[in-house]
C-alpha cells in the first residue's frame, strides 16, 4: 500500500516567485492536511481539506493557499515567496478529518534565496 | 491557552542507555496524545497513541506513558541504538473527530545516540 507521496522532495526558488506543492494521498483517503515545520517554530498547522472543500486554515498570510481534487491530491500554492518560507512543508492524509489514523508523507523541503 | 511543552531540547546519550523524554500539555478538552519519531528531512512517523483512559502504551523498545491528571506524558526508549536519532515531537489532539487543525505539536526532542 502506497504511503503519502509529496513532489518534489526538494526544490529552491527566488525570493519573489511563486511555488506549487503537491500531495497525493493514501488510496482511499480522502482529508488531506498542510503544514509548516521550520527548526525555531516546529509543525505549524496550514490547512486541510476534505471533499474538495478547506475545512480549517491556521494563521498564515494569504500568499499560502491549496485546494484538492476530486481524486482527493491536493496543492499548495505560495505566491511572492520570502526568505522565512523556507521550510520543509508535510501533507499528511487520513480517511476523513478526525484526530486517529493520519499519515505524514516525507516533505518538500523548500529553500528561498 | 493550549499548549504542548517538551523536555529536554535536545538529549546525547551513548549506545545502549534508556532515556527518558517529557510532555506537558495545557491542552482541554483532551482526546489523545501521540508520540512520533522524526528522522532529519523525513515525515513524523506514529509510534504510540494513548486516550485519557490509557496510561501506558509499548511499541518495541518504546514505552510511553501518561498522567491525564497532571497533564504529563513521558517516551522511554529502552537499550537505544544509533537507528533512534532522530527529533521525537509530542502532539496533542483536543477535540476527538475533529479537525486536524485541532491538533497542538510540540517542538520535539532532538536525540543523538553515539556508539
Amino acid at each position: 500500500k502506497a504511503g503519502v507521496t509529496q513532489t518534489p522532495r526538494y526544490l529552491i526558488k527566488t525570493r519573489g516567485q511563486q511555488v506549487t506543492l503537491s500531495c497525493s494521498p493514501i488510496s482511499g483517503h480522502r482529508s488531506v492536511s498542510w503544514y509548516q515545520q521550520t527548526p525555531g517554530q516546529g509543525l505549524q498547522f496550514l490547512f486541510e481539506y476534505f471533499s474538495e472543500t478547506q475545512r480549517n486554515k491556521g494563521n498564515f498570510p494569504g500568499r499560502f493557499s491549496g485546494r484538492q481534487f476530486s481524486n482527493s491530491r491536493s496543492e499548495m500554492n505560495v505566491s511572492t515567496l520570502e526568505l522565512g518560507d523556507s521550510a520543509l512543508y508535510l501533507c499528511a492524509s487520513s480517511l476523513a478529518p478526525d484526530s486517529y489514523g493520519y499519515t505524514f508523507g516525507s516533505g518538500t523541503r523548500l529553500t528561498v534565496v | 491557552k493550549n499548549q504542548v511543552e517538551q523536555s529536554p531540547q535536545s538529549l546525547i546519550i551513548l549506545e545502549g542507555k534508556n532515556c527518558t523524554l517529557q510532555c506537558n500539555y495545557t491542552v482541554s478538552p483532551f482526546s489523545n496524545l501521540r508520540w512520533y519519531k522524526q528522522d532529519t528531512g523525513r515525515g513524523p512517523v506514529s509510534l504510540t497513541i494513548m486516550t485519557f483512559s490509557e496510561n501506558t502504551k509499548s511499541n518495541g523498545r518504546y514505552t510511553a506513558t501518561l498522567d491525564a491528571d497532571t497533564k504529563q506524558s513521558s517516551l522511554h526508549i529502552t537499550a537505544s541504538q544509533l537507528s533512534d536519532s532522530a527529533s521525537y515531537i509530542c502532539v496533542v489532539s483536543g477535540n476527538y473527530g475533529g479537525s486536524q487543525g485541532n491538533l497542538i505539536f510540540g517542538k520535539g526532542t532532538k536525540l543523538s545516540v553515539k556508539p
